[in-house]
């Protein structure tokens, strides 16, 4: 079975910081990973993945992750947010086991930017 | 091109009534997925279809019932409204792709029917 635990519930932020969005997976198999944006009152949206390949993934907006399979971590980072970043973001994995691709999430990252 | 379309947006139920839940797509995938949205819970998936004529249960499928009778729709339905049935409820659909890549697309969602059960 696979899991995935994004450590933070909130994450407050200045405009213009950093941020970095933690998220860790189990799975007994290769897994693909995904990183989706809800802004409010709508729905899910793909910000990146990660399938093969390159282990930093660049997504919309600015974003970017780094899959790494010795910490079993796929964390979400921009350099710089803005106000417009504020959303709750949900880090999901697939092992892909069976004929359906099923997604699990995370319990989701409110990110809340401030001036 | 609409996406994934979910109706009704908002519905309060009394307890014992049913309802269904309208999800349709128009961009011919095959896969299509129902999911729950609790605060501090993330999304949990009730049923899922890989075709027509072809769905499978979720991790919380009680109280709910799928059907898929053409690629395009796949209503989910309450039969016996419980207050625990309180949620947001999301639609989903992707592409499998070939040799099960599906997931190379990535999941189309639609915008959300939200439900209270009182």
């Amino acid at each position: 079975a696979q899991s995935v635990t994004q450590l933070d519930s909130q994450v407050p932020v200045f405009e213009e910081a950093p941020v970095e969005l933690r998220c860790n997976y189990s799975s007994s198999v290769s897994v693909y990973l995904f990183w989706y944006v809800q802004y409010p009152n709508q729905g899910l949206q793909l910000l990146l993945k990660y399938l093969s390949g390159s282990t930093l993934v660049k997504g919309i907006n600015g974003f970017e992750a780094e899959f790494n399979k010795s910490q079993t971590s796929f964390h979400l980072r921009k350099p710089s947010v803005h106000i417009s970043d504020t959303a709750e973001y949900f880090c999901a994995v697939s092992d892909l086991v069976g004929t359906a691709s099923k997604l699990t999430f995370g319990t989701g990252t409110r990110l809340q930017v401030t001036l | 091109n609409a996406g994934v379309t979910q109706t009704p947006k908002f519905r309060i139920l009394k307890i014992g009534q049913s309802m269904t839940l309208q999800c349709t797509q128009d961009m011919n995938h095959n896969y299509m997925y129902w999911y729950r949205q609790d605060p501090g819970m993330g999304l949990k998936l009730i049923y899922y279809s890989v075709g027509a004529g072809i769905t499978d249960k979720g991790e919380v499928p009680n109280g709910y019932n799928v059907s898929r009778s053409t690629t395009e729709d796949f209503p989910l339905r309450l039969e016996l409204a419980a207050p625990s049935q309180t949620s947001v409820y999301f639609c989903a659909s992707s592409y499998p792709g070939s040799g099960g890549q599906g997931l190379n697309y990535g999941y189309t969602f639609g915008s959300g029917t939200r439900l209270t059960v009182v």
